[in-house]
């Protein structure tokens, strides 16, 4: 069973408000994923850290969204201003093993945001 | 398009039946794994698969991989309820892994 912790479980928030949430992965993975995952069950990967730097992110990411892993303290995702169409389910994942291949990945429960 | 892609939305069984989800994908690959998320929860990886393996098992599931087609396939023996979830094969080589888009599958009593 997966030990990723997210908080919080929901988040409620009107457009043009900051959102932010928190993701705590499992002990001894250095590697944390963030996806956004839709009511259609798509997955769009955001961003990719190891240990406290970013690996990889995409654009959108870097527009509105931000993250961050800093050492001793839990990884976040905070949207700066917040739109209808971020209204999904943020998954956070984490694995022992960066690099090229996609290895094993342990999710989180997730946090639904919803956009008012 | 998608990387990779289940090739049915939804399957219905009842309980005790056998299921099996497909999976192709579009470019060569190193592994391929599969994940189940159940309501309200995040995906949990059921089997990865690799390309030099034809086959795995885990307990009452068994994959395949078939590199030649780009295929592969999750089989689920003697279905429980508890096995209603959403069903995605993901996989990557560029450092994040990327999933279909699931198939939901219902086990009725």
């Amino acid at each position: 069973n997966s030990k990723v912790i997210q908080t919080p479980r929901y988040l409620v928030k009107g457009q043009g408000q900051k959102a932010k949430m928190r993701c705590i992965p499992e002990k001894g993975h250095p590697v944390v994923f963030w996806y956004q995952q839709n009511k259609n069950n798509e997955f769009k990967f955001l961003i990719n850290f190891q240990n406290q730097e970013v690996l990889q992110q995409i654009d959108m990411t870097e527009k509105r969204f931000s993250a961050e892993c800093p050492s001793n303290s839990p990884c976040s995702l905070e949207i700066q201003s917040s739109e209808a169409g971020d209204s999904a389910l943020y998954l956070c994942a984490s694995s022992l093993f960066g690099g090229e291949i996609a290895e094993t990945l342990y999710f989180g429960s997730g946090t639904r945001l919803t956009v008012l | 398009s998608q990387l990779a892609e289940e090739n049915s939305w939804a399957l219905s069984v009842h309980e005790g039946e056998s299921v099996t989800v497909n999976c192709s994908y579009k470019t060569s690959i190193t592994a391929l794994q599969w994940y189940r998320q159940k309501s309200g929860k995040g995906p949990a990886q059921l089997i990865l698969i690799r390309s030099n393996e034809r086959e795995k098992r885990n307990g009452r599931l068994r994959a395949t991989l078939d590199t030649s087609s780009q295929s592969s396939s999750l089989s689920i023996t003697a279905t429980r309820c508890e096995d209603t979830a959403v069903y995605f094969c993901a996989t990557g080589n560029t450092g994040k892994l990327i999933f279909g888009l699931g198939t939901t599958l219902q086990v009725q009593p």
